[in-house]
């Protein structure tokens, strides 16, 4: 079955750039959607973005002036990129896949990022 | 995008019912028959429960359930069980090709 599991660094400093991966296990990136959620302590869940297989990406409009998204193909992962970081983005990030719109039917464990000097 | 809007907290007993509100508007909940729910456990992942207003992934207990109606989307619970106690999340498709999701719900089974 199919499994995502995120990887990257657990502490960033403030104004410097959040880098997180995500393998896709036991199934291929291929003709699907991929998702970055994100949830700071004890709040809610918020939407960062997605990308397609293929690379087209669309943003939150809130976080689009900071964020890339990208695809290794080869490596079967998925990545993101917030730029400009400051205490508000320390969250569990979460990667996922796309079950068709408006949902997420596959989620990643989430990894844990603090943003502090 | 604005957060959809779910209540803060909801409770019932055990072999109850209950139903949490999510409402937002005509440029997503009430625009399409894309609306899901999560339910999060602490320290978990959140787990999709229903798809497309009223649909339940396989796996998924029948009592849970979904509606619409306008702009306000609903999940029902019935026959409540200590193992419903946990945070429960809408989110819907919106006109911008997005995703948006509700403030969350913390379900207390007394």
């Amino acid at each position: 079955q199919v499994q995502l599991q995120e990887s990257g660094p657990g502490l960033v400093r403030p104004s410097e750039t959040l880098s997180l991966s995500c393998t896709v296990s036991g199934g291929s990136l291929s003709s699907e959607y991929w998702h970055w959620i994100r949830q700071p302590p004890g709040k809610g869940l918020e939407w960062i973005g997605f990308i397609y297989y293929s690379g087209s990406a669309n943003y939150n409009p809130s976080l689009k002036s900071r964020v890339t998204m990208s695809v290794d193909a080869s490596r079967n992962q998925f990545s993101l990129k917030l730029n400009s970081v400051t205490a508000a983005d320390t969250a569990v990030y979460y990667c996922a896949r796309r079950g068709g719109p408006g949902y997420v039917d596959l989620w990643g464990r989430g990894t844990l990022v603090t943003v502090s000097s | 995008q604005s957060a959809l809007t779910q209540p803060a907290s909801v409770s019932g007993s055990p072999g109850q019912s209950i139903t949490i509100s999510c409402t937002g508007t005509s440029s997503d909940v009430g625009g399409y028959n894309y609306v899901s729910w999560y339910q999060q456990h602490p320290g978990k992942a959140p787990e999709l429960m229903i798809y497309e207003v009223s649909n339940r992934p396989s796996g998924v207990s029948y009592r849970f359930s979904g509606s619409k109606s306008g702009n306000t989307a609903s999940l029902t619970i019935t026959g409540l069980q200590a193992e419903d106690e946990a945070d429960y999340y809408c989110a819907s498709h919106t006109g911008a090709n997005t995703l948006s999701f509700g403030g969350g719900t913390k379900l207390t089974v007394l």
